[in-house]
């Protein structure tokens, strides 16, 4: 039972440089999240989505774009990387009760 | 805006003992609140949850939380500590709306001694 799965788990990026972190989740869950976590600043949801084809803007959502086109993947993009986006990253889903979470991305900006 | 709040920045317990994370919250309506424990280099894992009914939540590992409505209150409790439940705890409170996004607190580092 594989549930929230991320990939990569570790990348390290040049300022200016793009990429696309993958979130696959396999329990057929409608809404997805991507939060990134910082020391002393706990988790802070940077976009969601409550279906296919719908997306949402979180609390952090600047420098980050997202996309759903199907059902059970959520893809985080990062256009221009900049040393402030250097986080751990969770995607998360929900079957209405609770929230089930991948093991993470982290991701170096130098 | 709803929020949580967690004052400590780690709590250290010894094992056996009975240990207590604090949250409060600050929320419009009723509120749903959530603890999650992040092991090291793991996501975060469900623990409980209070929606309404019993102020006292029981949920996984032997940990409980209590909703205390006056003093906006949700604290995480344990009996007696296990050394393997020296964790990240995470209080989490639901954003308003139907999207069940969830605000998290900053996080208390449980450190428990053997």
């Amino acid at each position: 039972n594989a549930g929230v799965t991320q990939t990569p788990k570790f990348r390290v990026l040049k300022t200016g440089q793009s990429m696309t972190l993958l979130c696959a989740q396999d329990m057929n869950h409608e809404y997805m999240y991507w939060y990134r976590q910082d020391p002393g600043m706990g988790l802070r949801l940077i976009h969601y989505s409550v279906g296919e084809g719908t997306t949402a803007k979180g609390e952090v959502p600047d420098g980050y774009n997202v996309s759903r086109l199907k059902k059970q993947n959520f893809l985080l993009g990062l256009e221009s990387a900049a040393p402030s986006q250097t986080s751990v990253y969770f995607c998360a889903s929900s079957n209405r009760e609770k929230l089930f979470f991948g093991s993470g991305t982290q991701l170096s900006v130098l | 805006a709803q929020s949580v709040a967690q004052p400590e920045d780690q709590v250290n317990v010894a094992e056996g003992n009975p240990l207590t994370v604090k949250c409060t919250y600050s929320v419009s309506g009723n509120p749903y609140l959530f603890w999650y424990v992040q092991y090291p280099n793991r996501g975060l894992q469900f623990l409980l949850k209070y929606i309404t009914g019993d102020n006292l939540v029981k949920g996984s590992y032997g940990f409980e939380a209590e909703f205390n409505k006056s003093q906006t209150s949700f604290h995480l409790k344990k009996p007696s500590a296990l050394v393997s439940d020296s964790a990240l705890y995470f209080c989490a409170v639901k954003a308003g709306g139907n999207t069940d996004k969830l605000i998290f607190g900053t996080g208390t580092r449980l450190q428990v001694f053997p």
